[in-house]
């Protein structure tokens, strides 16, 4: 069946670092891949999507590129802050668009 | 704030007992998710109603039932509950039927602790 698999925490960075988060996905036909981000209390949000291959979402300075060839949609940013600090989920659907498939969620914590 | 309001925030209760979770959507929007969100599963899809119907189903066990009502609100109904229930309870609406085309929004959700 559909699954996501997507990176362990959690990740600790420094403010202003690199962020990569690896996800990859396992799906038949044409998925649409999310990332979605949930602050501490609060219900998720979507952060970015993509609904086809070689799509690029992006948004607040996060970005992920839809990969088909290696199943990927990674999520990256060039500078983190500390207000990134978050769970970040990767998640798909599939074609028939009843079904969300959530990844495990990755912790991420920015220090100043 | 995304819209959606869920009640209560927090529930304790015992083992074998019966709750009620509900949800309001956002104005405007006919369809509901519910999500349960554990440490050991993680999310986990349970069930959508769209302007009152069922629209799919996910991984949610016969002792879960789940309904939206003619005003949209819904409710979801947990019963003989076990230890392996506690988690926290999400609720998500979109203003179509499916997922694809249609953002979800997701509410603060409901914490519930079995003992």
């Amino acid at each position: 069946g559909d699954s996501v698999t997507q990176m362990e925490g959690p990740v600790t960075l420094s403010e202003e670092a690199f962020l990569t988060i690896n996800c990859t996905y396992t799906a038949t036909g044409y998925p649409s891949l999310f990332w979605y981000v949930q602050y501490p209390g609060e219900g998720l949000q979507l952060l970015l999507k993509a609904t086809k291959a070689d799509d690029k979402g992006s948004n607040k300075g996060f970005e992920a590129t839809y990969r088909k060839e290696t199943t990927s949609f990674h999520l990256e940013k060039g500078s983190v802050q500390v207000s990134d600090s978050a769970v970040y989920f990767c998640a798909l659907i599939g074609d028939t668009g009843n079904q969300f498939y959530f990844g495990t969620g990755t912790s991420l914590t920015v220090i100043p | 704030d995304s819209g959606v309001t869920q009640t209560p925030k927090h529930l304790i209760t015992a083992t074998g007992q019966r709750v009620t979770l509900r949800c309001s959507p956002r104005s405007g929007d006919l369809s509901v998710y519910w999500y349960q969100q554990s440490l050991d599963q993680g999310l986990q899809f349970l069930i959508q109603y769209y302007n009152g119907e069922e629209r799919a189903k996910g991984n949610i066990l016969e002792r879960f039932s789940a309904q939206q009502f003619p005003d949209l609100h819904s409710e979801l109904n947990l019963s003989s509950l076990e230890l392996g229930d506690s988690a926290l309870y999400f609720c998500a609406s979109s203003v179509g039927p499916t997922g694809l085309t249609y953002e979800q929004y997701f509410g603060p959700g409901t914490r519930l602790t079995v003992t």
